[in-house]
Formats: C-alpha cells, sequence, structure tokens
C-alpha cells in the first residue's frame, strides 16, 4: 500500500544532542511537510517542500533545518533539542499545495 | 480570535448513538475542509475531503459545509468503540497561500459499548 512512513516511531535524545528524524512516501507527491504536535493541540506546521523549494514558517526555531535529497525522502533535524521540544513530529505528503494531506504515524521525541 | 475553533470535548455517547462533531472559522476564503480522525499517539488519518459548500457522504460518515454560516460539520452514524479517538477539522483557502492546513485543536471523542 502506498503510505508515508516515519522512522524512528520513537525517540529518547539528551538535552543539545542533535537529532535527525526521517520520513519516507510511496504517494510520489510534490509536498512534504513537517508538523510539531504537542499534547491536546493542533499539529503546528514547521516547513514544507514544494518539490525542492523549501518553504520555512515564519516563527519556526532556526534549531530546525530539514533536508529533502529526492521525492521520496524528507528529514528532520534538530540541532540543540531543548526540553520544550519534546513532541510528537509528525511528517506529512500533499499532491499539490492546500490540498489533503497524508500523515504518516509520528515520531514520538523525548528529551532528556 | 483564532481562525478555527473547535470544542477539544470530551463527548461521551453511547455505541449506536449519532454523532455530531463542529467546527467555526473566521474567513471566508477558506475553500477545502477537511475532517481527520487521530488515533491516541498516532497520525492524523484523513476521514472527509470536500470542496466549497455541501455535502458529502462515505459510509457511516456525513460531512457538511455550510459556507454562509462558516460552519462545518461531521456526522458519524452507528457509532462503535473503535470511533474513539479525537477528530480534527482542517481546511484552507486563498488567503493562505494554498500552503497549509489550518487545524481545529480536535474534538475527543469517547464511544462506550
Amino acid at each position: 500500500d502506498a503510505m508515508v512512513i516515519q522512522n524512528p516511531r520513537y525517540q529518547v535524545t539528551q538535552f543539545g544532542k542533535p537529532v535527525t528524524l526521517s520520513c519516507s512516501q510511496t504517494l510520489n507527491h510534490n509536498v512534504m511537510y513537517w508538523y510539531q504536535q504537542k499534547s491536546s493541540q493542533a499539529p503546528k506546521l514547521l516547513f514544507h517542500y514544494y518539490d525542492k523549494d523549501f518553504n520555512n514558517e515564519a516563527d519556526t526555531p532556526d534549531n530546525f533545518q530539514s533536508r529533502r535529497p529526492n521525492t521520496s525522502f524528507c528529514f528532520l533535524d534538530i540541532r540543540s533539542p531543548g526540553l520544550g521540544d519534546a513532541a510528537m513530529y509528525l511528517c506529512a505528503t500533499s499532491r499539490d499545495r492546500g490540498r489533503d494531506q497524508y500523515f504518516g504515524a509520528g515520531t514520538r521525541l523525548s528529551v532528556l | 480570535q483564532k481562525e478555527v475553533e473547535q470544542d477539544p470535548g470530551p463527548l461521551s455517547v453511547p455505541e449506536g448513538a449519532i454523532v455530531s462533531l463542529n467546527c467555526t472559522y473566521s474567513n471566508s476564503a477558506f475553500q477545502y475542509f477537511m475532517w481527520y480522525r487521530q488515533y491516541s499517539r498516532k497520525g492524523p488519518e484523513l476521514l472527509m475531503y470536500t470542496y466549497s459548500s455541501g455535502n458529502k457522504e462515505d459510509g457511516r460518515f456525513t460531512a457538511q459545509v455550510d459556507k454562509s454560516s462558516k460552519y462545518i460539520s461531521l456526522f458519524i452514524r452507528d457509532s462503535q468503540p473503535s470511533d474513539s479517538a479525537t477528530y480534527l477539522c482542517a481546511m484552507s483557502g486563498m488567503n493562505t497561500g494554498f500552503q497549509k492546513l489550518v487545524f481545529g485543536t480536535g474534538t475527543r471523542l469517547l464511544v462506550s459499548p
């Protein structure tokens, strides 16, 4: 089945230790998104790629970076995780901007 | 005022009940409307997707959009315990550059056997 796959499902890191989360898709969608979701809150968009075109949200901290080496893969890098970065990180894809998005299962990040 | 308002619940109903979930919004430029179901510790799953006003039905689920009232609804017929989850509405439109969805905070639904 075509899908959005996130690895790992759970990630534990230490305060200040860089961490990378990965996302892959078999939907061949043009757009890939990264969201941060904290408990009982709506997903918060961090950034998205339209093909290779990177679009950062104005309020996304510089601590968060992303890479999309090809259509299928996208990575979220957190350079120096703080305690406030503990959250569920969701990857999503869509055929085009603003349209229905398809989410992966998420990576739950804990920061010790 | 938030762009999208959604009652957080929880909404508790007995099995077999008809469930009504709702969102209101303030931006008249929204054109695409979606409902997502999110189980605990999982990613959101797209349930319904509608464009502009009207109704859309898929099995036990019906989505309604009333753009004149800036109000959208999701109805679940014959609710099941497996429907227990958080339901997020989401929408997008020209003013967001069609680039991003604006989500409600989600309504937690509990269906008891």
